[in-house]
Parts: C-alpha cells; structure tokens; sequence
C-alpha cells in the first residue's frame, strides 16, 4: 500500500497570506490527524477528522481549519499567516481512531 | 490532562552497544495504547513499537524492545545493538480510544562509530 501523501512539500509564504495543506491517507483509513512541529514546542497536536467530522481539536486560534473529504483525504489552511507559523506539518492517518497512526513526510511552512 | 515526559532531551551510544530511552506518563485509563516513534534527521517519522496496556508482555521489534511498568506509569525504550541508522529523534506517544495522541518532547539519539 502507498503510505501518506502530503502536498505540497515545501511552501513559502509572507506574512497575512493563507496557505492550504492536503494529506492522502493510506488506502482504507479513515481517521485523519494534523500536528505542528517546531523545535521549541515539539509535536503540538491541532486536530484530528474521522469520517468527514471533526472529532478533537488542538488548542491553536481559529485561523487554523481543516476538513475531510468523502474519499478520506484532507485539508488544512491557515489564514492570515504569522510569523511563528512557520513550521513542519505532519499529517498522520489510521485504519480507525486509536489506532497507530501512519506519518506522511510533512509539510515544510516557512512563512518570511 | 494526559502528559507524557522523557527526560533524556539527547543522548548518544557507540554503534553495537545498548542505549535505553526513558519515557513516563501520565494517566487515570486503564486501557491504552503506547508507542515509540522515530524521526530521523530530515525524513519521515515511522513507527518503531507499540505496546497495549492490557498486555504484561513487553513488545519486542528485532532489536528494539520495551519495559512496560504499568503502575509506574513507565514505557522505556531498548536498542541493542545499535546501528548508525538508529540516529533519530524518538518519541514517546500515549493514546487512549476516543482521545488525541499526546506526545513526548522527544529524546534525541546520536549513534557514535
């Protein structure tokens, strides 16, 4: 099976943009996960879709969304970019929730 | 709240030796998962072993292992033998059914030749 997918790999941004992040799962799972890493806060947790519903949520401002599609691949944005958003984002999937999740090669954010 | 601590932020280990990798936690479930992940440098995080909580034996994967103390609250990682390849990030992480993953801070390994 193909592992996750995360597009696209490397992003630059300015300050006040969005940016949009999408995460394949691997065939046949259906809970979705994001997490933002940085070398001062670690792997922080945002949120987690399971079946096209957002099921937990990280504590991160509104400016952080997401959502499943029916096919179980998902999106993450973020508006109105700062500068301490830049960042690696890593999205993992697994066959169910609590189950062991599978991590894609994450996205690298920097935002200028 | 749910909080999972390593306290070894770096350490190193001579390649063929053994390193243990401490990782304790804290929890009120009696049902849960564990699981040791690595991350080596510049590339994907991948799943190095998982213990069940019901389960006393410890999981063992070729030359990685855990001593699983439940009522401690500890879950330490094993590498025997270690390999320049093993030079990675590794976290600890907790789940619960129903709950997010909560992650370690992380233990940076360096193998030495």
């Amino acid at each position: 099976k193909a592992g996750v997918t995360q597009t696209p790999r490397y992003l630059i941004k300015t300050r006040g943009q969005q940016v949009t992040l999408s995460c394949s799962p691997i065939s046949g799972h259906r809970s979705v996960s994001w997490y933002q890493q940085t070398p001062g806060q670690g792997l922080q947790f945002l949120f987690e879709y399971f079946s096209e519903t957002q099921r937990n949520k990280g504590n991160f401002p509104g400016r952080f969304s997401g959502r499943q599609f029916s096919n179980s691949r998902s999106e993450m944005n973020v508006s109105t970019l700062e500068l301490g958003d830049s960042a690696l984002y890593l999205c993992a999937s697994s066959f169910s929730r609590g189950e062991t999740q599978y991590f894609g090669p994450g996205t690298r954010l920097l935002v200028l | 709240a749910q909080t999972v601590t390593q306290s070894q932020p770096e350490m190193s280990v001579q390649e063929a030796e053994t390193v243990t990798l401490s990782c304790t936690y804290d929890t009120s479930e009696s049902n849960y998962y564990l699981f040791w992940y690595k991350q080596p440098p510049s590339r994907q995080m991948i799943l190095v072993i998982r213990q069940e909580a019901y389960k006393q034996q410890n999981a063992t994967e070729n030359r990685f292992s855990v001593n699983f103390q439940k009522a401690a609250k500890s879950f330490s990682l094993k590498i025997s033998d270690s390999q320049l390849g093993d030079t990675a990030m590794y976290f600890c992480a907790f789940i619960d059914y129903g709950q997010n993953f909560v992650f370690g801070p992380g233990t940076r390994l360096s193998v030495l030749p």
